[in-house]
């Protein structure tokens, strides 16, 4: 079965770096656009971040780009996320989330369980 | 820049039918927006309900149903159950690979 576990969160200073991964099983990694949404304690999702399949192809909300770096290695199954600049605002719960045939429209198929960082001093 | 907008909170009575909606802060919603529901309740990730404006998810009951209404996208419950009870995300594919979420509708059913 499809399974999407995320690690890498925690506490981290403002102004530091995090990288966050995505361990995908139970389907063909490489076939599948993948994305990073978000959700703030107690708040709604955003939208993070789209790579294609291949990894040629990413594309950021305008709150991330320039500080967050989506990139995937198809050869471990695995999607990062790199965070950079990181701000309070930035606190959230990160799902990755596994695209569906159209790989940048947003019907997620599968989610993760999600991973708290939290950017405080 | 452009808002989705939802309903923040709905009540709706078990049997009842609920219509929640995803708008647009300008414009109006259509099916080049790839209208997208998601129902989530406390601590679990999202879970699909409808994809493509009106494409039910496997294994979603035909209790639920999406549609375009007007100038916006719509969640339609009917026989609503306690476990329906949920916060509801929409979601808008804005074109050139970005989507925008809206800030969601929290329904209870009683």
């Amino acid at each position: 079965q499809v399974q999407l576990v995320e690690s890498g969160g925690g506490v981290v200073q403002p102004g530091r770096s995090l990288r966050l991964s995505c361990a995908a099983s139970g389907f063909t990694f490489s076939n599948y656009g993948m994305h990073w949404v978000r959700q703030a304690p107690g708040k709604g999702l955003e939208w993070v971040a789209l790579i294609s399949y291949a990894g040629s192809n990413k594309y950021y909300a305008d709150s991330v780009k320039g500080r967050f770096t989506i990139s995937r290695d198809n050869s471990k199954n695995t999607l990062y996320l790199q965070m950079n600049s990181l701000r309070a605002e930035d606190t959230a719960v990160y799902y990755c989330a596994k695209g569906g045939s159209s790989w940048e429209l947003p019907n997620y198929d599968y989610w993760g369980q999600g991973t708290l960082v939290t950017v405080s001093s | 820049q452009t808002v989705v907008t939802q309903e923040p909170s709905f009540s709706v009575s078990p049997g009842g039918t609920v219509t929640l909606t995803c708008g647009l802060s300008s414009g109006s919603v259509s099916t080049d927006y790839y209208p997208t529901w998601y129902q989530q309740t406390p601590g679990q990730p999202p879970r699909t309900v409808i994809y493509n404006t009106n494409t039910r998810s496997s294994g979603v009951p035909d209790r639920f149903s999406g549609s375009i209404l007007g100038n916006k996208a719509a969640l339609t419950i009917t026989g609503a159950r306690a476990d329906d009870e949920s916060d509801y995300y929409c979601v808008l594919y804005m074109g050139s690979y970005i989507s925008v979420f809206g800030g969601g509708t929290k329904l209870t059913v009683l």
